[in-house]
């Protein structure tokens, strides 16, 4: 039971380039979340996906796209990635209500 | 929409020094209330929740936070911190109605415990 992957843990990228976050729980959660975690601003929802199949926009949706791609996977996609985009991102998942498990983080860096 | 406040950005004590983190959310209602924990280099884990009942929360390593609705506050407290205490801890709210289960971060508490 591996609870909240990411990939990758590190990335730097040139602004203008695109990626995507790879995030993938095996716990049978309905609900995930993309977080980023920038210094003094705490952790600040992106995007979530409620269940299987829907997607909403969070607090700093702007530059990212999301994709809920089944039930285990939510992954990120930076079209056009800008310095401003430097950050720590946080995938987390639980089922509705419950304790929110989170994963490791990847650490990503646009020069 | 909701917010919430963390008072204190970066904390020094000495070990077996109290601990008191404040955390504020803006506004009443039916809350959930969480504080977390991020040790360096690792990933954040859930200290102590708040859903309802007794609003002395004990968490886990010693933690316990107090819900008063009145001040709407949830402060993080511990009697006699430890070298690895040392972390950052993030105090969050579900937001609106919680089908979502939408959580909404404080800014963050860097504690540095002095050994």
């Amino acid at each position: 039971n591996a609870g909240v992957t990411q990939t990758p843990k590190f990335q730097v990228l040139k602004t203008g380039q695109s990626m995507t976050l790879q995030c993938a729980q095996d716990m049978n959660h309905n609900s995930m979340y993309w977080y980023r975690q920038d210094p003094g601003m705490g952790l600040r929802l992106i995007y979530y996906s409620a269940s299987e199949g829907t997607t909403d926009k969070g607090e700093v949706p702007n530059g990212y796209n999301v994709s809920r791609l089944n039930k285990r996977e939510f992954s990120l996609r930076l079209e056009s990635a800008a310095p401003s985009q430097t950050s720590v991102y946080f995938c987390a998942s639980n089922f509705l209500g419950g304790k929110k498990f989170f994963g490791p983080g990847t650490r990503l860096t646009v020069l | 929409a909701q917010s919430v406040s963390q008072h204190n950005h970066h904390v020094i004590l000495s070990e077996a020094a109290s601990l008191e983190l404040g955390c504020n959310y803006s506004y009443g209602g039916t809350v959930n209330l969480f504080w977390y924990v991020q040790y360096p280099g690792q990933h954040l884990q859930l200290l102590l929740k708040y859903f309802s009942g007794d609003p002395l929360v004990k968490g886990i390593k010693g933690f316990e936070a107090e819900f008063i609705k009145s001040k709407f506050s949830f402060n993080l407290r511990k009697p006699s911190v430890q070298w690895s205490d040392t972390a950052e801890y993030f105090c969050a709210v579900v937001d609106g109605s919680g089908n979502t289960g939408k959580l909404i971060f404080g800014q963050g508490t860097t504690l540095q415990v002095k050994p």
